[in-house]
């Protein structure tokens, strides 16, 4: 079954530090991957996704993440955090079921920005 | 309006209560869904519609009744509910079919509380 981990619930960071928020999925074929960010009272808004091609996918916000399929792994990372990137990340999985896509989502993680 | 919009935003209601929360895609998509969000739980799938048929319903109880009239509008008609029913309501649409994974859209949620 499809699964995805995200191990950080809550990161603090200062602004203008680098940022790197953890994910791992568990699928048995090539993945969909997706790192969606939600702001508070604000639905959920795409950052990013990989399907196939560069592991290295660009985002915007100034986003980026890795898919490395040996550790299955798709971590998300930013250099320099803005106050304006406190908010909560869901990264997930997208594949084929019954003939339509579905989508799993992990826990998310929590990005407190300090000055 | 463009996206996916919600309404209403927000919601109290009885438990005794009727109430139906809309969803509406601008988007021309053919797939849409209901996911319900709770607090430190990775978001759950509720229903599924892919052209305007309902593909999945996720065990959820018959107090939620989905309704999709066409490809543009998603219903999601509740009744009698309980206090642990409380929780922020995700509507999102995608394009379904094809070899292309194509992401989700989401809308802003309805925030429900159960008294």
């Amino acid at each position: 079954a499809q699964s995805v981990t995200q191990p950080d619930i809550h990161i603090t960071v200062s602004e203008g530090a680098s940022l790197e928020l953890r994910c791992n999925y568990s699928y048995g074929a090539t993945p969909y991957l997706f790192w969606y960010v939600q702001s508070p009272g604000q639905g959920l808004q795409l950052l990013l996704k990989y399907f196939s091609g560069d592991t290295l996918v660009q985002g915007i916000k100034g986003f980026e993440a890795e898919f490395k399929r040996s550790q299955s792994s798709f971590n998300l990372r930013k250099p320099s955090v803005h106050w304006s990137d406190a908010a909560e990340y869901f990264c997930a999985v997208g594949y084929y079921s019954g003939g339509y896509q579905k989508v799993t989502f992990g826990i998310g993680t929590k990005l407190q920005v300090i000055p | 309006e463009t996206g996916v919009t919600q309404t209403p935003r927000h919601l109290v209601m009885g438990m005794t209560n009727k109430k139906s929360l809309k969803c509406e895609q601008h988007l021309g998509h053919n797939a849409m869904y209901w996911y319900k969000q709770s607090a430190k739980k990775p978001l759950e799938l509720m229903f599924v519609y892919s052209l305007e048929e309902r593909v999945e319903n996720n065990s959820v109880p018959s107090r939620f009744s989905p309704e999709c009239p066409n490809s543009s509008h998603l219903f999601l008609h509740l009744h009698t509910l309980q206090p642990e029913d409380s929780a922020l309501y995700l509507c999102a649409s995608s394009q379904t079919g094809g070899k292309a994974y194509n992401e989700q859209f989401f809308g802003p949620g309805t925030r429900l509380t159960v008294l």
